[in-house]
């Protein structure tokens, strides 16, 4: 089937624009999470959703970044007045609620180069 | 706070040769440690998982080791093949804690002929 799709896959964005970075989760998979990998680096997380609830945001490094879910399905990460610390792959993963472990999968992310 | 810390930045192993990557923690309510393989261009995978009450896991080439008491576990590449080149992330998870992963800094692993 389908995997985590992401899109789209590069942006470039001037320093100062908003920016929105879509993501398409695996089907029936109740819980969403952004994660952000800076050049050379592992993932960092930003933010968590179960279903159309946002659960965790600890992870968002400032209130410009902001992510919705409204119909539990497809997610949108918002970056508003984009700085050039804002470049990195933004990644999307999802998983099913059921199992002990349930296993996070990911997309293949947005690159996002802000200029 | 870098709370997994994970070495070497890259490695270079022979074709046939063991990989090994090391990853330590501080967080003791780190109750799942996957290790996931990221290719260019694409994101990470799941590779191999291990929670705290083993103290390894097998599948396959890959086998992890864990040390609870060190709060250390490791990823043994055994066999390695030119197809393993890849950068590979070690993570932690607080179970219940929303599930969010907090990852190592990576290492780069190339196997050469």
């Amino acid at each position: 089937g389908a995997g985590v799709s992401q899109s789209p896959r590069y942006k470039v964005a001037k320093r100062g624009q908003d920016v929105a970075l879509r993501c398409d989760p695996i089907s029936g998979h109740v819980s969403l999470f952004w994660y952000q990998q800076a050049l050379g680096q592992g993932p960092e997380f930003l933010t968590y959703f179960q279903n159309e609830a946002q659960l965790d945001k600890s992870g968002l490094p400032s209130d410009r970044f902001f992510a919705e879910r409204p119909e539990g399905s497809v997610s949108t990460l918002k970056i508003q007045r984009t700085q050039q610390e804002d470049s990195a792959v933004y990644l999307c993963a999802s998983s099913h609620r059921t199992g002990r472990d349930p296993e996070q999968y990911f997309g293949p992310g947005t690159r996002l180069t802000v200029t | 706070q870098q709370q997994v810390k994970q070495s070497p930045q890259s490695l270079i192993v022979q074709k046939g040769g063991i990989s090994i990557i090391n990853c330590a923690y501080e967080n003791t309510a780190f109750d799942y440690f996957p290790w996931y393989q990221q290719f260019p261009g694409k994101g990470p995978a799941l590779l191999i998982a291990i929670r705290p009450d083993v103290s390894e896991k097998k599948e396959g080439r890959f086998t992890i080791s864990f040390n609870k008491s060190a709060k250390q576990f490791s990823l043994h590449i055994m066999d390695s093949q030119p197809g393993d080149s890849a950068t590979y992330f070690c993570a932690a998870r607080v179970t219940g804690g929303g599930n969010k992963l907090t990852f190592g800094t990576g290492t780069q692993l190339k196997v050469e002929l």
